[in-house]
């Protein structure tokens, strides 16, 4: 079984402080994919980025980075310089190959950022 | 490309009533799905379909129903609604390898009274 936590519930910063969300994961496969989507107050979900098992080099975009760290099963997000606009529900998600669905992503239960100016 | 679309984005049911909502994709992939959203909980599989004519459940399946007979569409059928299935339902599809992102429609918000 695959099993995604975002322990934050939620978490409130004011503008310009770095932020970081947490997500660890559970998985028995050794290829899997993880990602994180973005769910802006008007409800849509937003692709940000896909990480596969094998390529554990961290990721910059511009102000996102993210670190994943397969020693403790952990794909973590940091928002640095964060702004009001980054205020929504950030999910973290995990697929394996081995699933035969083949698409069926595994979330966590998302985490609430609020930025305040 | 218009992407997933979903329709309708809002609707109000009775207890018992049923209907469809509906999921259309133009990107031809093979790999649809459905979720559904609620507080706390992330986002949980209801159905999903590998291409045209295969379906099967996911994690929430009971009191919806699924069809494909086209690659494009997969509508989502609640037989009798409940008020526990008040939620927000997000259609997806991806393209056939697994390793694809899985891109999302806008989301039906459903009340069930």
């Amino acid at each position: 079984a695959q099993k995604v936590t975002q322990a934050q519930t939620e978490i409130s910063v004011v503008e310009k402080e770095d932020v970081t969300l947490d997500c660890v994961y559970e998985t028995r496969d050794t290829t899997y994919y993880l990602f994180w989507y973005k769910q802006p107050p008007s409800g849509e979900l937003v692709f940000l980025i896909r990480r596969n098992s094998f390529d554990e080099q961290n990721e910059i975009s511009g102000r996102y980075s993210w670190n994943f760290q397969k020693s403790t099963s952990s794909f973590n997000f940091t928002i640095t310089a964060s702004q009001v606009v980054d205020s929504a529900v950030y999910f973290c998600a995990l697929r394996s190959l081995r699933e035969t669905s083949g698409s069926r992503l595994t979330f966590g239960e998302g985490t609430q950022l609020t930025v305040n100016p | 490309n218009a992407g997933v679309t979903q329709t309708p984005k809002f609707q109000v049911l009775k207890t018992g009533q049923s209907m469809t909502l509906q999921c259309a994709q133009d990107m031809n992939h093979e790999y649809m799905s459905w979720y559904r959203q609620d507080p706390g909980m992330g986002l949980r599989l209801i159905h999903y379909s590998v291409g045209a004519g295969i379906t099967d459940q996911g994690e929430v399946p009971n009191g919806y129903n699924v069809s494909r007979s086209t690659t494009e569409d997969f509508p989502l059928r609640l037989l009798s609604a409940a008020p526990s299935q008040t939620s927000v339902y997000f259609c997806a599809s991806s393209d056939r390898d697994p390793r694809d992102t899985q891109y999302f429609g806008p989301g039906t918000r459903l009340t069930v009274l």
